[in-house]
């Protein structure tokens, strides 16, 4: 049973491509975030959203799109896609009533931009 | 602006010993931090955590300690097994905020 899903694993494109990153939890979580992975291997958050509806966004690109249809689903959506988007993306998903604040994260995806 | 610190990138541990991973932070706003494990490959998993409210929490082997004053924490892992070879994350985040920010992560390897 896994937790948090992420497809696809890996993902190589493209630049200019548009693509897209699906994210699923079957944890009943009400929170769901997507990460970035650098080179440098800094993790860093992107976006939350909270009940679907969005709650951080730091200051990412407007390429970045996440949607979420449902509370089990954050999509990520990349437009025009660029050498620097290049990294390893984490969704994650958190509920305040389970273990105060712990996240649980997918496998991720790693994205190659050529 | 790094808020969130850990200065060793790797430690190298034997077997039966003691491990400590060392983790800072600057922002003073801070109430909960957490420690993570990220074996390749996969995503973090969650360890440990602890609130600012206290100076220690224990699981099994894991031990947090917060030094609130010296904006310091540290994970003692007693005794180290091989499979406890990983990367370990700090993160700390504001209660309400859904905000978690990362250190750079420490790759520990225990030798056996």
């Amino acid at each position: 049973d896994t937790a948090v899903s992420q497809t696809p694993k890996y993902l190589v494109t493209q630049m200019g491509n548009d693509k897209s990153i699906k994210c699923e939890q079957n944890l009943g979580h009400d929170t769901m975030y997507w990460y970035k992975q650098d080179s440098k291997k800094f993790l860093k958050i992107m976006f939350s959203y909270n009940n679907k509806e969005l709650i951080i966004n730091e200051t990412v690109p407007n390429r970045f799109s996440p949607k979420s249809p449902d509370k089990a689903h954050l999509n990520l959506h990349i437009n025009s896609l660029e050498l620097g988007d290049s990294a390893v993306y984490f969704c994650a998903s958190s509920a305040k009533l389970q273990r105060d604040w712990e996240q649980f994260f997918g496998p991720g995806t790693r994205l190659t931009v050529l | 602006d790094q808020q969130v610190k850990q200065n060793s990138p790797s430690l190298s541990v034997q077997e039966g010993r003691i491990s400590i991973l060392n983790c800072d932070y600057t922002n003073s706003m801070f109430d909960y931090f957490l420690w993570y494990k990220k074996y390749p490959a996969e995503g973090p998993t969650f360890l440990i955590s602890i609130s600012s409210i206290k100076d220690k929490n224990e699981d099994g082997r894991f031990t947090v300690f917060l030094n609130k004053s010296a904006k310091h924490l540290s994970l003692h892992i007693v005794p180290s097994q091989p499979g406890d070879s990983a990367v370990y994350f700090c993160a700390a985040t504001t209660s309400g905020t859904y905000k978690y920010i990362f250190g750079t992560g420490t790759r520990l390897k225990v030798l056996a």
